[in-house]
């Protein structure tokens, strides 16, 4: 099946710094990827739509100004942390489609856990 | 916007016997419905999935079946091992692939 890889997939940072973390669709292009955030026993919570080429589009609540997205090319997206905090600590989870004519299905990246001190 | 509801939110069964999770939508637009197993620390996993026009689906121990009329949609786990121990997510899809979970099933398979 469709290879999603993350990087990095751990991280710890001091508070105040940016941390940038890496998707990358490894055998196919994605017009659309996907950022998540799950906390600890918690459901995976939509963040942001990533489309090549174009802005992003945030789910309400989530701070476009903070979590910064690129989406430069058909395999790779990146999500920005700016100045982290102590409650920004989570699970980062991207996916991307692979979309028509082929499975249509979203492929899950394997994570990056973000602890911020 | 669309919402989906899960339940239960732990299910503990013995090995053997059969899990059964339930999901239901809001969003008569959502046509795809998904699930997804996690293990601790690892990405969802899909497991099987289900499209609107299609009633049932099985691939071997795992079966989902969806009723558009009544917006739901369950997960049916048959003589589960061990292995099926894992947190277990339903998921709605509308317009570009825009999922959204449910609140997660804690299955644990007692031995």
């Amino acid at each position: 099946g469709a290879v999603v890889s993350q990087h990095p997939s751990w991280v710890i940072c001091k508070s105040g710094t940016s941390v940038k973390i890496e998707c990358r669709s490894l055998d196919f292009q994605a017009t659309t990827m996907f950022w998540y955030r799950q906390f600890p026993k918690q459901s995976l919570m939509l963040m942001a739509t990533s489309n090549e080429g174009s802005k992003a589009t945030y789910e309400q609540g989530v701070e476009k100004d903070k979590f910064l997205i690129n989406h430069a090319s058909l395999t790779l997206s990146t999500l920005t942390v700016t100045s982290a905090h102590p409650e920004d600590s989570s699970f980062y989870i991207c996916s991307a489609r692979d979309p028509p004519p082929s499975t249509d299905t979203q492929y899950f990246g394997p994570g990056t856990r973000l602890t911020v001190l | 916007g669309e919402n989906v509801e899960q339940h239960p939110s732990t299910l503990s069964v013995q090995e053997g016997d059969s899990a059964v999770i339930k999901c239901t939508y809001s969003d008569s637009a959502s046509n795809y419905f998904p699930w997804y197993k996690q293990e601790l620390g690892k990405r969802p996993q899909l497991i099987i999935d289900i499209r609107s026009n299609v009633g049932e689906k099985k691939d071997q121990r795992i079966a989902v079946t969806l009723n558009k009329t009544a917006k739901h949609f369950s997960l049916h786990i048959t003589e589960t091992q061990p292995e099926d121990s894992a947190v277990y997510f339903c998921a709605a899809v509308q317009g570009a692939q825009k999922l959204v979970f449910g609140q997660g099933t804690r299955l644990t398979i007692n031995p």
